[in-house]
């Protein structure tokens, strides 16, 4: 059965550090991979999506991707972080079984330093 | 204003008492979701439909029902509450694009507690 599972609960970092998310996925077929965003209090917002093409993809607020297939990972990077980064970072896998739905991991809460 | 909107934000209600809970969107879209997040599992798929005349449920439907009244409306109902449907529930919308890759829009949630 298709899965995503985000190893890291919680990550804390200091303001303009790097930053990664894990995001291992199970699949049997082609992965269409999301990064979602929810800032406290609000809904989920797109980061960026992968489903072809170039394994390294660019999305908002600075943030980027890199689909693996041989480890079936979909890690979100970010070269320096800002306060406003501070937020609950979810990885999904689109599935289609008729129709798109997403299948999402746990979560990874993100606290920044000052 | 918000292409996805839902009612109420908050709502706390006793065991057994029915509730509903609404989405409404603007963003011209056939396709509705709602999910419930709790801490450490992140989002189910409770309902979801392709326009108004499909429902389908999703992994945890058993407890809910759901009513599509339009394009734009998709209401949520737990016919008799019970505490362990206490959790965050997201109305979602999407296109019908012709993969998996296209984008699902999300309310700010309706946060719902059973006494």
């Amino acid at each position: 059965a298709q899965s995503v599972t985000q190893p890291d609960i919680h990550i804390t970092v200091s303001e303009g550090a790097s930053l990664e998310l894990r995001c291992n996925y199970s699949y049997g077929a082609t992965p269409y991979l999301f990064w979602y965003v929810q800032s406290p209090g609000q809904g989920l917002q797109l980061l960026l999506k992968y489903f072809s093409g170039d394994t390294l993809v660019q999305g908002i607020k600075g943030f980027e991707a890199e689909f693996k297939r041989s480890q079936s990972s979909f890690n979100l990077r970010k070269p320096s972080v800002h306060w406003s980064d501070a937020a609950e970072y979810f990885c999904a896998v689109g599935i289609i079984q008729g129709a798109q739905k997403l299948v999402f991991g746990q979560g990874t809460r993100l606290t920044i330093n000052p | 204003d918000a292409d996805v909107t839902q009612t109420p934000r908050n709502r706390i209600t006793k065991t057994g008492k029915r509730i509903m809970l609404e989405c409404s969107q603007t963003k011209g879209h056939d396709r509705m979701y709602w999910y419930r997040q709790d801490p450490g599992l992140g989002l189910r798929l409770i309902y979801y439909s392709f326009d108004v005349k499909d429902i389908n449920k999703g992994e945890i439907s058993d407890g809910y029902s759901v009513s599509r009244q339009a394009q734009a409306k998709f209401s949520l109902s737990l016919e008799s509450a019970i505490p362990n449907q206490t959790a965050l529930y997201f109305c979602a919308t999407s296109d019908p694009g012709t993969s998996a890759a296209d984008t699902q829009y999300f309310g700010p949630g309706t946060r719902l507690t059973v006494l």
